[in-house]
């Protein structure tokens, strides 16, 4: 079965600029996760979907933030305009139910905001 | 904020020997989960033990969960080079959200 894939692999953009990363969840996975992973920390959840409805952003900055999951499918993250403090690996994950079952990641995306 | 702290921060054996980690925190848990990172790469799930079990088993991977003292330990033995990761411990509370750990890193010597 094919893992959760993600786009790109790595990002070098400039501060104030806008970027953003792409994810395919695992075929049938209802579930979508989105978590930033700053050098040094585990993850940190930024948004869950469940189908195309967001079921947490509590932790999403959402004054530069966004993120959606048309048809419930693929998912984007979007961050307009980045700062230096973005500089991270965003790991988009799925699971098959919510999300007290299995999680499973994608490679991530390196952003470095110079 | 993250609930789970992994202890120690990094650790590095030979291989052939044991490698044991720590895991504590602080609020009650429906679940703990433990994740290896490998270098530049997503995060693999190892093991989920629930609230109500004391002990699991996963090839080579030992998991405890104490709820009393809010503590859980990851023992991988017969290391391999291979096993050279950062491991992750997520903790899952009744909303079943997962608050990860800083990680322990681990270097298996040849």
């Amino acid at each position: 079965e094919a893992g959760v894939a993600q786009s790109p692999r790595y990002k070098i953009i400039e501060k104030r600029q806008s970027v953003a990363f792409w994810c395919n969840p695992i075929s049938g996975h209802a579930t979508l996760y989105w978590y930033q992973q700053i050098l040094g920390q585990g993850p940190k959840l930024l948004i869950q979907f469940q189908n195309n409805g967001v079921v947490d952003d509590s932790q999403l900055p959402k004054d530069r933030f966004s993120a959606e999951r048309l048809k419930g499918v693929d998912s984007t993250l979007k961050i307009q305009p980045a700062k230096l403090e973005d500089s991270a690996v965003y790991l988009c994950a799925s699971s098959v139910g919510g999300s007290q079952e299995t999680q499973y990641f994608g490679p991530g995306t390196r952003l470095l905001v110079l | 904020s993250q609930q789970g702290e992994e202890d120690p921060q990094a650790l590095s054996i030979q291989e052939g020997e044991n490698a044991t980690m720590n895991c504590s925190y602080k609020t009650s848990i429906n679940n703990l989960q433990w994740y290896r990172q490998n270098s530049g790469r997503g995060l693999v799930h190892l093991i989920l033990i629930r609230s109500n079990e004391r002990e699991k088993h996963s090839g080579r991977l030992r998991v405890t969960l104490d709820t009393s003292k809010k503590s859980s330990s990851l023992l991988i033995t017969a290391s391999r080079a291979a096993d050279t990761a950062s491991y992750f411990c997520a903790t899952a509370n009744n909303d079943y959200k997962l608050s990860f750990g800083a990680g322990t890193t681990v270097t298996v010597r040849a």
